[in-house]
């Protein structure tokens, strides 16, 4: 079966500091993967995707086909980066299977 | 451009009854999917539709449904409705697919009392 996995519910880091957040999947193939963010009564909204191995507002997120995780990384946590986080790998065809997402915090 | 439309924001139903959400995608996107949101259960998806034609399905019962029209507009239907359907239904559109990610509308937040 097809699955994601968060492990963080919320993860509170300090204004600078690293963030780090997880998510391992279990699927057949070779899932396409992304990250989605909410910030605070904001939609849900695209932040990367590892296709295009693209870095947007510092974070970047890098497939480990080993170990089928695909964290998502920024070396300098800012206020701004407070949101949910949602990994977010295709399942068969066009359909996301989000995770259950993990509330980031960045305290001052 | 226009984002994706989500149509009722807010619509309380009583149980039994039927509702129809509506979604309009961003001008020229062909690929329009429907998630449910709760507490409990987190992002699910319902289905997602292309050029008319329901390409996916989640594994939702039957009383869930949807359409997708000529012009890419999009209506799901909840039939029969139960209390546990009550949930924020997310509407999201694509060129053409997962390739170029989705864009989310702001959902409708059904409760059903």
């Amino acid at each position: 079966a097809q699955r994601v996995t968060q492990p963080e519910k919320l993860l509170s880091v300090f204004k600078g500091a690293p963030v780090e957040l997880k998510c391992n999947y279990s699927y057949s193939g070779s899932p396409e993967l992304f990250w989605y963010v909410q910030y605070s009564r904001q939609r849900l909204q695209l932040l990367l995707r590892h296709i295009s191995r693209e870095s947007i507002k510092g974070f970047t997120a890098d497939l480990n086909k080993g170990e089928t995780s695909f964290h998502l990384k920024k070396p300098f946590a800012q206020e701004e980066d407070s949101a949910m986080y949602y990994c977010a790998p295709t399942g068969g065809g066009n359909k996301l299977t989000f995770g259950t997402g993990t509330q980031l915090k960045v305290e001052l | 451009k226009a984002g994706v439309t989500q149509t009722p924001r807010y619509l309380i139903k009583t149980r039994g009854q039927q509702v129809t959400l509506s979604c309009s995608p961003i001008s020229g996107h062909r690929s329009v999917s429907w998630y449910q949101q709760t507490p409990g259960q987190g992002l699910q998806f319902l289905f997602e539709y292309f050029s008319e034609t329901q390409r996916n399905k989640g594994n939702f019962p039957g009383r869930f449904s949807g359409r997708q029209f000529s012009n890419s507009r999009s209506e799901m239907n909840v039939s029969t409705l139960e209390l546990g359907d009550s949930a924020l239904y997310l509407c999201a559109s694509s060129l053409d697919g997962t390739e170029h990610g989705y864009t989310f509308g702001s959902g409708t937040r059904l409760t059903v009392v």
